[in-house]
């Protein structure tokens, strides 16, 4: 079955760069996923990548993807305190997506 | 991107009692699903809603507790049944692109049991 791992807490100081990474074990994703929740909120898609690709860069948001290692990384660059939020990292087969237990990113002064 | 409403946005409910939860996608799609996430957890994948026919549950998931329902490429239900308060909850659905294979989420349902 797949099982996607993240760390749980990171804490990082405003405009300083944010790395949260995930490793996941089903070697037959097609697209792996970051969304992020706010406190009440719903899941907002941030980016995603095909598996077949090794970076995504979306404005402050820089993903890498290591098949070969299944590990998949967000980097936030100039975290702000906006960027407070749960973030999930998820893996897709056959659009079905399954979620790590996600990272709560603490933005401090 | 997809806009996605769901009905109700929360309500509270006394156990043995069961709740129909409305989602509305504002153009055609041919992915649905629904999803859950417990109190303080992840996202855990109830079932794939088929148009026009049965939905497929994953594993631990039942048509008796949670039937669901999609009618047409814009619209589904999911019915949480003989509630308990173990089925208090967040309820999501979401949609997929088969071209993008971008996936959005409604705002979800916060459902409480009690």
């Amino acid at each position: 079955g797949e099982d996607v791992e993240q760390s749980l807490f990171l804490s990082v100081r405003e405009g300083d760069s944010s790395v949260i990474n995930c490793t996941y074990t089903d070697s037959s994703s097609t697209y792996l996923y970051w969304y992020k929740q706010e406190p009440g909120a719903g899941l907002q898609l941030l980016t995603y990548i095909f598996s077949n690709m090794d970076m995504k860069q979306d404005q402050r948001l820089t993903v890498l993807l290591n098949k070969k290692d299944k590990h998949l990384s967000l980097r936030i660059a100039d975290t702000q305190t906006g960027d407070s939020a749960i973030y999930f990292c998820a893996e897709a087969n056959d659009y079905k997506l399954s979620f790590g237990a996600g990272t709560t990113v603490t933005v401090r002064a | 991107s997809a806009v996605i409403s769901q009905k109700p946005s929360r309500d509270i409910c006394q156990r043995g009692t069961s709740l129909t939860i409305q989602c509305q996608v504002d153009s055609q799609v041919t992915m649905m699903f629904w999803y859950r996430q417990q109190p303080g957890q992840s996202l855990t994948l109830i079932a794939t809603a088929n148009q026009g026919s049965e939905a497929t549950y994953e594993s631990g998931f039942v048509i008796d507790k949670f039937p669901i329902s999609r009618p047409n490429l814009t619209f589904s239900t999911l019915t949480v049944s003989n509630m308990s308060p173990e089925d208090s909850s967040i309820y999501l659905c979401s949609v997929a692109s088969t071209s993008s294979h971008e996936q959005y989420f409604g705002p979800g349902t916060r459902l409480t049991v009690t």
